[in-house]
């Protein structure tokens, strides 16, 4: 059984970074066919997803547009995780984040974490 | 980016009711179309992926479908349980995106 299991702050400092980890149990963050997923959600933009990393012989990672100047995902083959850095946040990117897993082929985010309140404020 | 617009924004049905949901993709996705369900505090639950296949667990009253651009989620006869957002998203290509949600209310 597939569980993800998020850790982090819950309060960022405008232009500080957001670090949220989300551990892994029930798959491996190596597995050929899964991807492992950040998405967050606010009142303003609604479910928003954000990038993903995915072994395929290689790491590769993929960004939204609209936050890849500022965000790395990173997989922790060692403890089975994966990460979000956001950098240089603002009010506009506290929402509720959530880590989830995508299964290619069908391709759906099947499985997802408890989600993290992160708000951005001094 | 593929655009997802979800109507009606807010439904008010009975326990017992037949309800459809409907999402319009900007451009065609073929079937990589998911459905999820959220409740307040939770994180979204997949009911259908691939427009039509029905997640493991999830009751049959549950069903979806379409393709290319045009998509349904019809709930065959509410349960109290169903009461809830009701969200699509497209996995055809990143970014990945999603309908902005139809809230279902008890009328």
């Amino acid at each position: 059984q597939v569980q993800l299991q998020q850790s982090g702050p819950g309060l960022v400092k405008p232009s500080q970074t957001l670090s949220l980890t989300c551990a892994i149990s029930g798959d491996s963050v190596s597995s050929n066919f899964a991807a492992w997923n950040w998405i967050r959600q606010s009142p303003s933009r609604g479910l928003e997803w954000l990038g993903r990393t995915y072994y395929r012989s290689k790491w590769s990672n993929d960004y939204a547009v609209s936050v890849k100047s500022r965000i790395t995902i990173n997989p922790d083959t060692s403890r089975n995780q994966f990460s979000l850095q956001l950098n240089s946040v603002t009010p506009e990117d506290t929402a509720v984040y959530y880590c989830a897993r995508w299964l290619s082929g069908t391709r759906p985010f099947d499985h997802w974490g408890q989600g993290t309140l992160v708000t951005v404020s001094s | 980016d593929i655009q997802m617009t979800q109507s009606p924004s807010s439904l008010s049905a009975s326990v017992g009711d037949r309800v459809t949901f409907t999402c319009r993709a900007s451009q065609s996705i073929s079937s990589y179309l998911n459905w999820y369900q959220q409740k307040p505090g939770k994180a979204p639950k997949l009911l259908i992926y691939a427009a039509s296949s029905l997640q493991s667990g999830v009751p049959s009253r549950f069903s979806g479908s379409g393709s290319g651009t045009d998509f349904n989620l019809t709930i065959s006869s509410l349960q109290p349980e169903d009461f809830a957002t009701y969200s699509c998203q497209q996995s055809n290509s990143t970014p990945y995106t999603f309908g902005q949600g139809t809230k279902l209310e008890i009328k």
